[in-house]
Parts: C-alpha cells; sequence; structure tokens
C-alpha cells in the first residue's frame, strides 16, 4: 500500500523557520516526482513546491520562492520542505503528494500537517 | 496561468451534474487535466487523470472531458448520490508548475 506520512508541523512566529518531512513506502521512490500541496483555512489547494524523481529538478510557486526549498533523500524514501522567512499567510495545512504517472498530477496524498504562522 | 472554476453547484439525489473548469492562459488540450475530491475534514483524492481517466476503484459515475472551443474541461457526476457532497478540484500543469482551480463546493439536495 502507497503511504505518506507528513511530520514537523507545528506553530511558528513570523520570520521563523520550519521544516516539514514525508515519509514515503509502497512504491519505488525514486521514480515519481513529489510535490507539497497546502490549503489555508476554509480556502482551496494551492501547489507550493514540487520536485523532481532523481530530485534534479526543483520547481515553487511564486509566493514561496525564496523562502521555501524543496529536496528529497531516495536512500531514505523522504522529501522534505524547508520553510525560511515564514509569514502569516503561509499558515495552511500542508499536503504531500506522489506524482501521478508522467508527473501530470498527484495520485497519492499525505494526511495533512498544520503549520501555523503567529505571534 | 489561471483554472477557473464555479465556486459552488447544487443537483438532486440521483441527477446529474456537471463542473467547469476553464483554463486561461495556454491550451487545455495540450496540457492533461486532472480532478480531485475532497470530502470535509479529508485529504483530496485523485478522481480523473489525462483529462479523462479514472483511477481504479474510482466508480464509473464519474468522468472527465475537455472543450477545445472554450479551453475548458468538464467532471460530470451522474447518478449523484449523498457522499458525493465535497469539494472538487481541477488542475493543470505548464513547464515549471502545477496549478489547482479554486475548487467546487457540490451540494446534493
Amino acid at each position: 500500500e502507497v503511504q505518506l506520512l507528513e511530520s514537523g508541523g507545528g506553530l511558528v512566529q513570523p520570520g521563523g523557520s520550519l521544516r516539514l518531512s514525508c515519509a514515503a513506502s509502497g512504491f519505488s521512490f525514486g521514480n515519481f516526482a513529489m510535490s507539497w500541496v497546502r490549503q489555508a483555512p476554509g480556502e482551496g489547494l494551492e501547489w507550493v513546491s514540487g520536485i523532481t524523481g532523481s530530485g534534479s529538478g526543483t520547481f515553487s510557486a511564486d509566493p514561496v520562492k525564496g523562502r521555501f526549498t524543496i529536496s528529497r533523500d531516495n536512500s531514505k524514501n523522504m522529501v522534505y520542505l524547508q520553510m525560511n522567512s515564514l509569514r502569516a499567510e503561509d499558515t495552511a495545512v500542508y499536503y504531500c503528494a506522489k506524482g501521478s504517472r508522467n508527473d501530470y498530477g498527484m495520485d497519492v496524498w499525505g494526511q495533512g500537517m498544520t503549520v501555523t504562522v503567529s505571534s | 496561468f489561471m483554472l477557473t472554476q464555479p465556486h459552488s453547484v447544487s443537483e438532486s439525489l440521483g441527477k446529474t451534474v456537471t463542473i467547469s473548469c476553464t483554463r486561461s492562459g495556454g491550451s487545455i488540450a495540450g496540457h492533461y487535466v486532472q480532478w480531485y475530491q475532497q470530502r470535509p475534514g479529508s485529504s483530496p483524492t485523485f478522481l480523473i487523470y489525462e483529462h479523462n481517466q479514472r483511477p481504479s476503484g474510482v466508480p464509473d459515475r464519474f468522468s472527465g472531458s475537455i472543450d477545445s472551443s472554450s479551453n475548458s474541461a468538464s467532471l460530470s457526476i451522474s447518478g449523484l448520490k449523498t457522499e458525493d457532497e465535497a469539494d472538487y478540484y481541477c488542475q493543470s500543469y505548464d513547464s515549471v508548475s502545477w496549478v489547482f482551480g479554486g475548487g467546487t463546493k457540490l451540494t446534493v439536495l
């Protein structure tokens, strides 16, 4: 069974940092892109960052460019999201998601991890 | 680019409903559209991929299509059930990003 398990969320002050982790199992991890998608309270889904299967390519949405960094460790089946210079508008549930065939979408999602940015 | 969905739709039990997703910037036909279902309090689930393909386990009551003339995609749900009441999101991509539509809340009357 394919599973994604996020960890590392919590409460952080504006300007602070946090690192989210996602442990993957049940599939050939290095063969698939991975993404982070967030959902602010009462809002829709927003793609945040994506990384290719090999890790050689990373992509980020404009609101987080220069502040968030996605990475992966294929030897550990882990993907990470390093979040720096956090703002109140980054408050959201963050989902780890596995890329679908040919990476057109996301076919498996984690349970989500809450990040709250507040003083 | 952007994907625009209606904020909400409603339809009666047993009927058919269609949710639209219009792409502004780029061709809908040139970039596969996916659809996701999100029930309250749950993570999104993969519903339709590559415009009109269903992952295993998704009932054939759910179908996807595109209309190049209006540069839009559609999700149709037939034989509506109470369990279909959820938020539905379309999603597509370009060379450097994935984009979601704003989501449509489906109410089953």
